[in-house]
């Protein structure tokens, strides 16, 4: 039973490019959540997506972010046009309906933009 | 609005001594859930605790053991004998039950060096 996978454990990306990062829940984990910790801080909450929906993206930066959680396939978050301060780890948890607050947190992708 | 405070950054201890990270939070709902994480330096982030608000127990787990004081809104973190594999940065972190999205809140962590 595999946990929250996130891949690619390392990204570099080259200012002004795009950043694609993916997360597969767990298997039976129908929500999933997005964190950005920034270099020396906590995580911050950015979205919270069901199948097809997206719930909660009150902490998503209202430009160039964009995230999915399609019917078939893993979660996507979207960086376009990448600039220095995108730099930060990006974490995903997900959870499943029955124990919504029992979160299980990916490895994290580290996104570095040079 | 919720909100989650560490304010002790960095704690450096020796050896076997104990540890007490303090974690106070805010929040106008009844219902909550309060955590701890730990993220060693390797980056991922380890599940400790979960404890709602309705469970005002204390709660030790072979060197670790958790204080919930609903009355001064603290949720601290004891660390006993501490080892230096314990060196990572604690983070404590709070969702709301009403909140859309369950989402959590986190403190900015604090960072504990043990020293050999």
């Amino acid at each position: 039973n595999a946990g929250v996978m996130q891949n690619p454990r390392h990204l570099v990306r080259r200012r002004g490019q795009e950043a694609r990062l993916r997360c597969s829940p767990m298997k039976g984990h129908s929500h999933v959540y997005w964190y950005r910790q920034l270099p020396e801080e906590g995580l911050k909450f950015m979205v919270y997506l069901q199948k097809e929906n997206i719930i909660d993206e009150s902490g998503m930066p209202k430009e160039r972010f964009s995230a999915e959680f399609p019917k078939e396939g893993p979660s996507i978050l979207r960086i376009q046009q990448v600039v220095r301060g995108d730099s930060a780890a990006y974490f995903c948890a997900s959870s499943p309906l029955t124990d919504l607050y029992g979160y299980t947190f990916g490895s994290g992708t580290r996104l570095t933009v040079v | 609005a919720q909100k989650v405070t560490q304010a002790q950054t960095e704690i450096s201890v020796v050896e076997k001594e104990d540890v007490t990270l303090d974690c106070v939070y805010e929040t106008r709902d009844t219902t909550y859930y309060l955590f701890w994480y730990k993220q060693p330096p390797s980056g991922e982030l380890v599940f400790l605790i979960r404890r709602n608000s309705f469970d005002e127990q204390n709660e030790i787990s072979g060197r670790y053991s958790w204080n919930f004081q609903k009355s001064t809104s603290s949720f601290n973190f004891t660390i006993t004998a501490s080892q230096v594999v314990d060196s990572a940065v604690y983070f404590c972190a709070l969702s709301e039950a009403r909140a859309a999205g369950n989402k959590l809140t986190f403190g900015g962590g604090t960072r504990v060096l043990v020293k050999p």
